[in-house]
């Protein structure tokens, strides 16, 4: 089972504020990591999926880096709004299919 | 299109009834698959399924049993329930997706169903 970390576990930000959140895993046989938007009373929603060292994702004001070397993601939001507050998941996966292990997520609040 | 579909949506158990949770899908998926949350903890994949007919465990399958006998339905079911299995059921599905460094992921990711409360008294 790989061993997954994300910090912070929660952040509190002001509307405006930009943000990033950290994906640690073991670099060894990564195959592909997603991440995923968990808003409360709802299902997980998938943001990206990546693969390669070096990729950067973008979705809006949401984008993502990955180092497969290091073993490392980031997950960055540019001018936080209220509506992106939710729990944020990265799952890594070193199988060569989508046998992802999730992290426990950022908790992520913006206030108004 | 309904996505992926759990029901029931919430269940009270007594210690060492039994029940079946139901999770159907309309996109065609190939793999599917049953995680739990429990407070603390990141989702933890209990089985899943690669194709309609197979299985296999994942990493919290004690206790529990599935089965996939079409496609676009995962059952997953609780023989004797114990307070330990108190939890939210998430099912998921995706493709089959072979990745091709050179080229990149071609994934979407995982389609989550809305979850189901169980309490196991």
């Amino acid at each position: 089972i790989l061993n997954v970390e994300q910090s912070p576990q929660s952040l509190h930000v002001q509307e405006g504020d930009s943000t990033n959140f950290t994906c640690s895993f073991p670099s060894s046989n990564f195959y592909a990591l997603h991440w995923y938007r968990w808003e409360t009373a709802k299902s997980p929603e998938a943001l990206f999926v990546m693969t390669l060292n070096g990729d950067e994702k973008k979705k809006g004001r949401i984008s993502a880096t990955l180092n497969t070397k290091e073993g490392y993601s980031y997950l960055y939001i540019k001018g936080s709004q209220p509506e992106d507050s939710a729990t944020y998941l990265c799952a890594p996966t070193n199988t060569g299919f989508q046998k992802l292990v999730f992290g426990t997520g950022t908790r992520l609040l913006v206030s108004p | 299109n309904a996505g992926v579909t759990q029901t029931p949506k919430f269940r009270v158990l007594k210690t060492g009834q039994s029940m079946t949770l139901l999770c159907a899908q309309d996109m065609n998926h190939e793999y599917m698959y049953w995680y739990r949350q429990d407070p603390g903890m990141g989702l933890r994949l209990i089985h899943y399924s690669v194709g309609e007919g197979t299985t296999a465990k994942g990493e919290v399958p004690d206790g529990y049993n599935v089965s996939r006998l079409k496609k676009q339905n995962f059952l997953l079911g609780l023989e004797s329930a114990a307070p330990s299995q108190t939890s939210v059921y998430f099912c998921a599905s995706s493709y089959f997706t072979v990745f091709r460094k050179a080229r990149g992921a071609t994934s979407d990711g995982y389609t989550f169903g809305s979850g189901t409360r169980l309490t196991v008294v």
